[in-house]
Order: structure tokens, then sequence, then C-alpha cells
């Protein structure tokens, strides 16, 4: 087991266009979270999956933004109209909702820049 | 609204010495309480878990408290490292619209252990 992946790990992009990022969660984790993380900041909730189904989106996140899980195992996250506030840090974690298990197991993260 | 406060300003400490952090929070009743590394450009990574019936909780050199009169929980570090240096988060999870384990973090503290 390699842990959570992402890619890509940089993206730089400017401003008005569409990125899309995805996440490899390990394998046997039903759940999937993305956050974002500027600098200074803790990471903020934006979203988490189990399995297939999203079951919960931050009220701050704009309608900009869409995730998917299509199968139940990778996800992606998709930015569209980028504007220089998105820029940040984009993690993805996953955990195994399975009994008083609650740690939460982060990728490295994906660099957005948007000039 | 939720509010979760860490030591704004960076901890240092010489080596071999305890390092304690502060997590206070307000507006939240969390089932649980977590402690996370964080190295510059990584994701953070799990350290400890707290539930909310529990006073204290340790591992190796690691000690975590949690007092949910004071709303506040106490992370130490006991004989510190250099290789101890990261940044710490705290993040408080249950009990929030939408369950799912989420978890809200603080903005972290970075410490510094010195030789």
């Amino acid at each position: 087991d390699t842990g959570v992946s992402q890619n890509p790990r940089h993206k730089i992009t400017k401003r008005g266009q569409n990125v899309t990022f995805r996440c490899d969660p390990i394998s046997e984790h039903n759940r999937l979270y993305w956050y974002r993380q500027t600098l200074g900041q803790g990471p903020e909730f934006l979203t988490y999956f189990q399995n297939e189904a999203q079951l919960e989106k931050s009220r701050l996140l704009s309608d900009r933004f869409s995730a998917e899980r299509p199968k139940g195992s990778f996800s992606t996250l998709e930015i569209q109209r980028t504007e220089q506030g998105d820029s940040a840090m984009y993690l993805c974690a996953s955990s195994l909702a399975q009994g008083l298990s609650y740690e939460q197991y982060f990728g490295p993260g994906t660099r957005l820049t948007v000039t | 609204s939720q509010k979760i406060e860490q030591n704004s300003e960076a901890l240092n400490i010489q080596e071999g010495k305890t390092a304690t952090l502060t997590c206070n929070y307000t507006n939240y009743s969390p089932a649980y309480l977590q402690w996370y590394r964080q190295d510059p450009g990584r994701g953070p990574v799990f350290l400890l878990l707290i539930r909310e019936n529990e006073k204290e909780k340790r591992k190796e050199r690691l000690k975590v408290t949690f007092d949910t009169t004071l709303k506040q929980s106490l992370f130490h570090i006991t004989a510190s490292q250099p290789a101890d240096s990261a940044t710490y988060l705290c993040a408080l999870g249950g009990r929030v619209t939408g369950g799912g384990n989420k978890l809200t973090f603080g903005t972290g503290t970075q410490l510094k252990v010195e030789l």
C-alpha cells in the first residue's frame, strides 16, 4: 500500500481556465475527503464521499467547484473559471468508516497557483 | 460560529525539553479531538486521537489531554528532538451537520526544537 496519492503535485493556470485534480485513496478506504489549505492556515473542509456518494459539501464551496468519485475509488476535483483566490494547496484524505477508527490519511496535496 | 485557536506564535524550545502546545475551542462540542503533524509542502500526518470521555492519551513520547469543561486540549512532546520540528494541527470532529467525521482544523502551531 502506497498511501494516498494526488496528481498533479503542482498546477499553474491562468485565471478563467478550468483545472482538474485527481486523488487515489488507500484502496480499502471507503471515505474520501477534500480540503483546501492556504498559507498559515489549517486545512478547510470542502466535501466528502462515502463510497461513490457525495454526502456533504461545505457551505463555503462555490458552485464553480465540483467533485466526483465515480466508482467509489479515485476522486476528481474540478474548479471551473479559476480565480486568483482559488490559489491554495488542495488536500485529499481517506479513512475507513469502521468501528471507532476516525483518523484520516492525507495525500501530499496539489498546489494550485492561479495567475 | 465554531472557532479553534492554537498558539499563533512559533514555539522554540531546546532539545530534550518538553514542548506543550495548546488548542482551545468555542461554540463546539466535539465527539473527539485529533492532533496531526505537518511538514512543509506535505499533507498532515495523524498522531493521536482522544475522545470526549477520555482525559488523557499517550503514545511513546506524546501525550494529549482533553478538558471538555475548559474546551481545551494540551499536546505534549517529551524529550523533544530536532526531528520533532514541524507544524502541529489540532482538529475536532463529530457532532457536526452531516457527520462523516469531517474535521475542523485549527491554524496550527509551528514548533522548532533547537540543539
